[in-house]
């Protein structure tokens, strides 16, 4: 049973570039969330995608968007980076939206922004 | 302030030692309390659920939750090398966000 997947691994990029991260949540997960884990902080939530649609959203800027596609996988995008956006960018997965018996994450994208 | 509080640390054991990790937290309506544990360059792994308040025991890890105090704990006995991550207690109310800790470096010495 495959957990949740993140690519790429790592990436570099420049400031002012836009970068696209994705995730395949576990099997049998409807739900996906964001989270953004700088280093030595815990994860901070970015934004939640459940039937396609952005269901919650934390206090991160309009630069930083979605997308849920039909088969519950999941993209980030994050435009016009800056230095500060470099961090782990972890997805999760669960069954719904309400329920809680923890996410499953994956092991994150590393982004460094220069 | 910070709506969960943990000390950073890091905390540093001597192997078979028990080791206590705890969260504060400022939100009366979270309901759900997790610990995670994170190995560098890793993903967060979930080791405990507990709902409300009470305590959960499984294998070597307790987790407790004192909602009248806000404070939570995860005890580990007969701590080992391979325990040593970060672990990060974590947070919910109902439909809302996974609010987590800073994380709390341990570090288990042979």
């Amino acid at each position: 049973d495959a957990g949740v997947t993140q690519s790429p691994t790592h990436l570099i990029k420049t400031r002012g570039q836009q970068v696209t991260l994705r995730c395949s949540p576990k099997s049998g997960h409807d739900t996906v969330s964001w989270y953004q884990q700088a280093l030595g902080q815990g994860p901070q939530f970015i934004f939640q995608y459940y039937e396609e649609e952005e269901r919650q959203r934390g206090n991160f800027p309009d630069r930083f968007s979605g997308h849920q596609y039909p088969n519950y996988s999941s993209e980030l995008n994050v435009n016009a980076l800056l230095l500060g956006d470099s961090a782990l960018y972890l997805c999760a997965s669960s069954l719904g939206t309400s329920f809680v018996y923890g996410y499953t994450f994956g092991s994150g994208t590393r982004l460094t922004v220069v | 302030q910070k709506e969960v509080e943990q000390d950073p640390g890091p905390l540093s054991v001597p192997e078979g030692a028990i080791v206590s990790l705890n969260c504060t937290y400022s939100n009366s309506a979270f309901q759900y309390f997790m610990w995670y544990r994170q190995y560098s360059r890793k993903g967060p792994e979930l080791l405990m659920y507990t709902y409300s308040s009470g305590n959960k025991e499984d294998g070597r890890f307790t987790a407790q939750v004192d909602k009248s105090s806000k404070y939570i704990s995860l005890f580990i006995r007969d701590s080992q090398p391979s325990d040593s991550a970060t672990y990060l207690c974590a947070m919910k109310a109902g439909f809302q966000k996974l609010v987590f800790g800073t994380g709390t470096r341990l570090l288990v010495s042979p």
